[in-house]
């Protein structure tokens, strides 16, 4: 079944430790996204791959970082920097930039 | 500065009645807009789109009208179902990659 997977659903951070969420598609699709969801606010870009080797920051770019060495792979690093991580962290992949984007089921990240 | 409003968070519905559920855009430069849905633990799931040069796209139960020179959009959900409880995002395209989403309504369908 294709789709996209998350993980892992929760997850639990130090403060001043850096933490990476997984994001992996078998949809063959070229562009992918990291969207971060804050109650009572729609969905913020953090940052989108248009290509393997290519990524842009989005909206809110600042104390993240992401890699795209592999097609299936957008792993998305939370760093120390970020100063209010706490949030529903969703990715999305599409087939190519301009098209309806289909979504993982999210991983919520808390700070302890 | 919110460029896509969702102004109802809730909506209650009876079973087999319609849902609208409605959505506000400001920046005139939006060329396609979107639905989706979400279940609670679950990632949004797209529903229905419809390009700026219609005003009206269906399928099957579900119909999104476009009204431009009011910048406002709507999806319609005939007859609802239980299944359709769940909250509802619409997302506008601006330029080549960038979607803007609302705050999503929260759609319940009584039995």
């Amino acid at each position: 079944d294709g789709g996209i997977t998350q993980s892992p659903k929760y997850l639990f951070r130090k403060e001043g430790q850096n933490v990476t969420l997984s994001c992996e598609q078998n949809l063959n699709h070229d562009a992918m996204y990291w969207y971060r969801q804050d109650p009572g606010q729609g969905l913020r870009l953090i940052y989108y791959s248009q290509i393997v080797n290519d990524f842009q920051k989005g909206d809110i770019a600042e104390g993240y970082s992401v890699s795209r060495e592999k097609k299936e792979s957008f792993p998305l690093t939370v760093t120390s920097a970020q100063k209010n991580p706490t949030a529903f962290y969703l990715c999305a992949s599409s087939i190519s930039l301009n098209q309806p984007q289909h979504f993982g089921d999210g991983t919520r990240l808390s700070i302890l | 500065d919110q460029q896509v409003k969702q102004n109802s968070p809730s909506l209650s519905v009876q079973e087999g009645r319609i849902s609208i559920l409605n959505c506000d855009y400001t920046n005139s430069m939006f060329d396609y807009f979107l639905w989706y849905k979400k279940y609670p633990a679950e990632g949004p799931t797209f529903l229905i789109s419809i390009s700026s040069i219609k005003d009206k796209n269906e399928d099957g139960r579900f119909t999104v009208f476009l009204n431009k020179s009011a910048k406002h959009l709507s999806l319609h959900i005939v007859p609802s179902q239980p299944g359709d409880s769940a909250v509802y995002f619409c997302a506008a395209r601006s330029g080549t990659y960038k979607y803007i989403f609302g705050t999503g309504t929260r759609l319940k369908v009584l039995a």
